[in-house]
């Protein structure tokens, strides 16, 4: 059984550009999250996807976007990338919404922008 | 806003129990407190969880104070592969929204 899988593992992108990053969830999961993790820094919530919307958002510009399809993947897109968005970005999933099913993470995405 | 304080760091001799503490002070009668940890450069992994009631897995215990302002996570017996980042986290009752704070950098000394 699969856990969480995030795809590309590192990234090196160019201030301004723009970037995607990707997460299947764990199998029965529906719920997926997004964090930003900074060095040396617990992990930051961005935002949560349940049934294909957005239920939650963190303190995030509105730079961050993101999609939840019909299988439950995900996607995170950042615009006009900052050096400051250099960090590693977590995906979690878990089994319901509303219930206290624990946060399940993949091993992130590593963003590098120059 | 993390609504937990971790000491930020601890050590452990290899074999010992090592007990990690926590104070939610603020928590909600109908919030969880979590447990995870982070060893470098992987995603945060699941421990466990309660309400206010004592658990236990295969990995830890969790006991939460009877005003549940406060709990410890105890791993029996630390080994070099315990040594990690501890999150303590209260979650928001509704969606499953986690803030982290900057947790207990524990270090298991053979």
């Amino acid at each position: 059984d699969a856990g969480v899988t995030q795809s590309p593992t590192h990234l090196i992108k160019t201030r301004g550009q723009q970037v995607t990053l990707r997460c299947s969830p764990k199998s029965g999961h529906d719920t997926v999250s997004w964090y930003q993790q900074a060095l040396g820094q617990g992990p930051q919530f961005i935002f949560q996807y349940y049934e294909e919307e957005e239920r939650q958002r963190g303190n995030f510009p509105d730079r961050f976007s993101g999609h939840q399809f019909p299988n439950y993947s995900s996607e995170l897109n950042v615009n006009a990338l900052l050096l400051g968005d250099s960090a590693l970005y977590l995906c979690a999933s878990s089994l319901d919404f509303f219930g206290e099913s624990p946060l399940h993470f993949g091993n992130g995405t590593r963003l590098t922008v120059t | 806003d993390a609504k937990t304080t971790q000491p930020p760091s601890m050590d452990c001799a290899e074999g010992r129990a090592a007990n990690l503490p926590c104070n939610h002070s603020t928590i909600s009668g109908n919030e969880y407190v979590y447990w995870y940890r982070q060893i470098h450069s992987q995603g945060p992994q699941y421990i466990i969880h309660g309400l206010k009631n004592n658990e236990t897995n295969e990995m830890a215990s969790l006991i939460i104070t009877e005003d549940r302002k406060s709990s410890t996570l105890i791993l029996p017996h630390a080994t070099l592969r315990d040594t990690a980042v501890y999150y303590c986290i209260v979650r928001v009752a509704i969606g499953n929204q986690f803030y982290f704070g900057t947790g207990t950098s524990l270090t298991v000394i053979p």
